[in-house]
């Protein structure tokens, strides 16, 4: 089956623009993740979804970052205002989340340059 | 809040070289353990995970961790390493919701393996 999608692979724009990303995780999965990959913070947890609620938000960077999803699938993540320290690869990862156990899996990201 | 210490950032060996990656984590409660892989121009991949049970756990390609509930530690070992295993090997740890489900992974920083022929 196929497994975590995101779009676009690669986003470029100019500071001060905003931006959303989007991410399809694997079918059924209940449970999404969103990260962000830069070279000075390595990898962060941004926010978390159940369905389609967030019940942590504790790693969003600011109130110029937030995320939705819908039907429990499809979530976007929207940077407004953007700045340069905004440049990062930014992850989306989805699981199963049955039980005691749980495995994220995580899409190829998309790397957002901000000018 | 927990934390994820990977104690080496960038290691070289040769091929048929034996590996050890330290990871420690801090946190007081039950926790999960990952390690995950990220091959060069690949996304993430999960090379082996720790939930409960034998604490040394076998994963994909040889790898194996060990889990040290009194050192706080989840090492990844290979006996002997390929060129192939070049890659950024990335230690983390969440823990589970009382009602199921499970919080955000915590990273380390990650460390930058090279195998040489």
């Amino acid at each position: 089956g196929a497994g975590v999608s995101q779009s676009p692979s690669n986003k470029v724009t100019e500071k001060g623009k905003d931006v959303e990303l989007r991410c399809d995780p694997i079918s059924g999965h209940t449970a999404l993740y969103w990260y962000r990959q830069s070279l000075g913070q390595g990898l962060e947890f941004l926010i978390y979804f159940q369905g389609n609620s967030a019940p942590d938000k504790s790693g969003l960077p600011s109130d110029r970052f937030s995320a939705e999803r819908t039907g429990g699938s499809v979530s976007t993540l929207t940077i407004q205002r953007t700045q340069q320290e905004d440049s990062a690869v930014y992850l989306c990862a989805s699981s199963f989340q049955r039980g005691e156990t749980d495995t994220q899996y995580f899409g190829p990201g998309t790397r957002l340059t901000v000018l | 809040a927990q934390s994820v210490s990977q104690h080496n950032h960038h290691v070289i060996l040769s091929e048929a070289a034996s590996l050890e990656l330290g990871c420690n984590y801090s946190y007081g409660g039950t926790v999960n353990l990952f390690w995950y892989v990220q091959y060069p121009g690949q996304h993430l991949q999960l090379l082996l995970k720790y939930f409960s049970g034998d604490p040394l756990v076998k994963g994909i390609k040889g790898f194996e961790a060990e889990f040290i509930k009194s050192k706080f530690s989840f090492n990844l070992r290979k006996p002997s390493v390929q060129w192939s295993d070049t890659a950024e090997y990335f230690c983390a740890v969440n823990r589970m919701y009382s009602g199921g489900g499970a919080d955000g992974l915590t990273f380390g920083k990650g460390t930058h393996l090279i195998i040489q022929p």
